[in-house]
C-alpha cells in the first residue's frame, strides 16, 4: 500500500493566521482525503481532492476556510485559514489502498494548537 | 443519520481475555465495504481489517476477526487473546460510493483500554 508522508507535523499558531499541510504520495492516486479529528472526536471528512479539478467539501465545510491544492496525482495541500481555537484538531490525509482489503492509508497527522 | 454507530465509548478488559468491540451500521446501497483501525495515543491510524458486504466469509487478520452479520447490520470486531499493546481508540468505518468517490465515513470510537 501507498506511503503517505505528512508535513508539519505539529504547529502551534496564532490565531487569525494560516497554515498549510502538506501530503507527499509514494504513488499515483486519483483521490485524496482530508480529514479532521477534534479533540477526543472522531474523524470527519473535510473534502476529497482530485487533480486537476475543484475540491469537494462536505457539508459544513467551505472553500475559503480549508483552500486545497491537488497540483499532481502525489501531492495535495490543506490550508486552515483565518485561524480560531476552535480550529485546534489534528488534520489528516488519506488515501484508498491499491486493494479494498489493503484499507485506506493516512498520513501521521498534524496536530494543530491555535492560541 | 449517523450512518456508523459504536455504542462502547470506553471498554476495560483484563489482559489475555478475547474482547468485543460493537459497530452497527445504516446504508442501502448494496455495495459497501467495513473497515476498523485502530488509534493509539500517538495519533497515527492503523488499519486493521476489512470486510466486503458481498464477502460469505467474515475476515479474519491474525489475532483481529470481524463478526459480520449482514441482516442486523452489524460488523462487530473482535480481538483474541488481547495485549496490553492493543488499548487504543477503535474506529468502525464505512465505505460506500457517493458520486464516484470512496469516502469513509467514522463511528464515534472506542476506547479500550487493557489491565494487566
Amino acid at each position: 500500500s501507498a506511503v503517505i508522508s505528512q508535513k508539519p507535523s505539529r504547529d502551534i499558531c496564532q490565531r487569525g493566521t494560516s497554515l498549510t499541510i502538506q501530503c507527499q504520495v509514494d504513488s499515483q492516486v486519483t483521490m485524496m482525503f482530508w480529514y479532521r479529528q477534534q479533540p477526543g472526536q472522531s474523524l470527519t471528512l473535510i473534502a476529497t481532492a482530485n487533480q486537476g479539478s475543484e475540491a469537494t467539501y462536505e457539508s459544513g465545510f467551505v472553500i475559503d476556510k480549508f483552500p486545497i491544492s491537488r497540483p499532481n496525482l502525489t501531492f495535495s495541500t490543506l490550508t486552515v485559514s483565518n485561524m480560531s481555537p476552535e480550529d485546534s484538531s489534528i488534520y489528516l490525509c488519506s488515501v484508498e489502498g491499491d486493494r479494498a482489503n489493503y484499507g485506506y492509508t493516512f498520513g501521521s497527522g498534524t496536530r494543530l494548537t491555535v492560541v | 443519520a449517523q450512518k456508523i454507530t459504536q455504542t462502547q465509548p470506553g471498554m476495560f478488559v483484563q489482559e489475555k481475555e478475547a474482547v468485543t468491540l460493537d459497530c452497527t451500521y445504516d446504508t442501502s446501497d448494496p455495495s459497501y465495504g467495513l473497515f476498523w483501525y485502530k488509534q493509539p495515543s500517538s495519533g497515527e491510524m492503523i488499519f486493521l481489517i476489512y470486510q466486503g458486504s458481498y464477502d460469505q466469509q467474515n475476515a479474519t487478520e491474525g489475532r483481529y476477526s470481524l463478526n459480520f452479520q449482514k441482516a442486523r447490520k452489524s460488523a462487530n470486531l473482535v480481538i483474541s487473546a488481547s495485549q496490553l499493546g492493543d488499548s487504543a481508540m477503535y474506529f468502525c468505518a464505512m465505505r460506500e460510493p457517493d458520486q464516484g468517490a470512496q469516502k469513509l465515513v467514522f463511528g464515534q470510537g472506542t476506547r479500550l483500554t487493557i489491565n494487566p
